[in-house]
């Protein structure tokens, strides 16, 4: 059975820091990964999806790695601000879009 | 973009009574919704797949009928927490998938709905 987890659970920044934030899942065998976003209260938003077969996604301020025989994920925010602040999830799939497998979430808050 | 939305967006019932949720598509048609639940501090899990004209898939654990999904069309389905209990108060979220959406790997959030039975 998939499991992912996410490291640190909870992270405090000032602004404009860079900084990562860690998934790891036992199931190597995946078809891809994603991050998401997540406001209090809210539902989520997509950030980035990488392929198993890829290593690497980029949007903007966020890069996102993928070491899949290792079973790591990292998201890497540049130039951190307070709007940042939400919990972020990454999520696995082993079967195209379908049963998504979410990570257990790191909240980030980035204070001004 | 595709756009989800869900409601009613927060609900409050009493312990024994039924709670229906709505998930809607907008602007496109999902042969394919799912339903999560998230309880506080926690991840989401899914709950069950719900295709278009046929009966969902639930997750082991889940129970069929106390949780009825209804994806009577294209753009719309259901949940129903029928005798709903304390315990079942959480954060229900759906999301669906468009064929026609550039990747095949994306699926949309609703917004969520936030269920509190007393």
């Amino acid at each position: 059975k998939q499991e992912v987890t996410q490291i640190p659970a909870a992270l405090s920044v000032p602004e404009g820091e860079n900084l990562v934030l860690n998934c790891s899942f036992t199931d190597s065998a995946i078809y891809n990964l994603q991050w998401f976003r997540q406001d209090p209260g809210k539902g989520l938003t997509s950030l980035l999806l990488i392929q198993s077969s890829q290593r690497e996604q980029t949007s903007g301020r966020l890069n996102a790695s993928l070491d899949k025989s290792s079973g790591r994920s990292t998201l890497y925010i540049a130039a951190s601000q307070p709007g940042d602040s939400a919990t972020y999830l990454c999520a696995v799939s082993d079967t195209g879009f379908q049963k998504l497998v979410f990570g257990t979430g790191t909240r980030l808050l980035v204070s001004p | 973009g595709a756009v989800v939305s869900q409601h009613p967006s927060r609900v409050i019932c009493k312990s024994g009574t039924s709670v229906k949720i709505e998930c809607r598509s907008l602007d496109f048609q999902a042969t394919t919704m799912f339903w999560y639940r998230q309880f506080p501090k926690q991840s989401l899990m899914l709950m069950a797949t719900s295709n278009e004209g046929s009966k969902a898939t639930y997750e082991q654990g889940v129970e069929k009928d106390k949780f009825l999904i209804n994806h009577a069309s294209l753009t719309l389905s259901t949940l129903t927490v029928t005798s709903a209990h304390p315990e079942d108060s959480s954060f229900y979220i759906c999301s669906a998938h468009s064929p026609q959406a550039a990747s095949t790997d994306t699926q949309y959030f609703g917004p969520g709905t936030r269920l509190t039975v007393l």
